[in-house]
């Protein structure tokens, strides 16, 4: 079991550019949820998504900010024209249904930097 | 903010002393979950806690949960330099699978 995969670890982008950030989820968890670490701070929710569907996306900004999780594949984060406030870790995290005693299994980010 | 804070923000020790870690919340929840993040990597799960019990242990690791006061501790025994790392605590605020994370506390254990 590979955990939770995230790629790709690191990212550059320019201003104005897209950043795609994927996720795929622990082998048997259908829950998925992404969050924004800024240096020094603590983890901030962003989304949380089930298969096809989104399911709280209280934590995302409202413009430039979406994310998906389709039926097959990975779960996408996009960011489009990234500006540098931008810049931070974004984690994904997964858990099956119902959380068990085991809480998420979070995988290792992907750090953006936006020049 | 309905986020878990952790108290101390930063706390350093001799490798073998114990270190306790505090965590308040403001609104009610029904799981808080302890996390380990080291430098520049993913945050690690070590225990989850239900609202109606007071105590968990795991190893060296020992949770505890206040509900009437809205607060946790994380005790870690017998500290070790790898166990270095900033600690998390995490509330879902009535919902089981949405979680709020505090700012963290920063551990350093001296060899």
């Amino acid at each position: 079991n590979a955990g939770v995969m995230q790629n790709p670890r690191h990212l550059v982008r320019r201003r104005g550019q897209e950043a795609r950030l994927r996720c795929s989820p622990m082998k048997g968890h259908s829950h998925v949820y992404w969050y924004r670490q800024l240096p020094e701070e603590g983890l901030k929710f962003m989304v949380y998504l089930q298969k096809e569907n989104i399911i709280d996306e209280s934590g995302m900004p409202k413009e430039r900010f979406s994310a998906e999780f389709p039926k097959e594949g990975p779960s996408i984060l996009r960011i489009q024209q990234v500006v540098r406030g931008d810049s931070a870790a974004y984690f994904c995290a997964s858990s099956p249904p119902g959380l068990g005693t085991d809480g998420y299994t979070f995988g290792s980010g992907t750090r953006l930097t936006v020049v | 903010s309905q986020q878990g804070e952790e108290d101390p923000q930063a706390l350093s020790i001799q490798e073998g002393e114990n270190a306790t870690m505090n965590c308040s919340y403001k609104t009610s929840i029904n799981n808080l979950q302890w996390y380990r993040q080291n430098s520049g990597r993913g945050l690690v799960h070590l225990i989850l806690i239900r609202s109606n019990e007071r105590e968990k242990h795991s190893g060296r690791l020992r949770v505890t949960l206040d509900t009437s006061k809205k607060s946790s501790s994380l005790l870690i025994t017998a500290s070790r330099a790898a166990d270095t790392a900033s600690y998390f605590c995490a509330t879902d605020v009535n919902n089981f699978n949405k979680f709020y994370f505090g700012s963290g506390t920063k551990l350093n254990v001296k060899p």
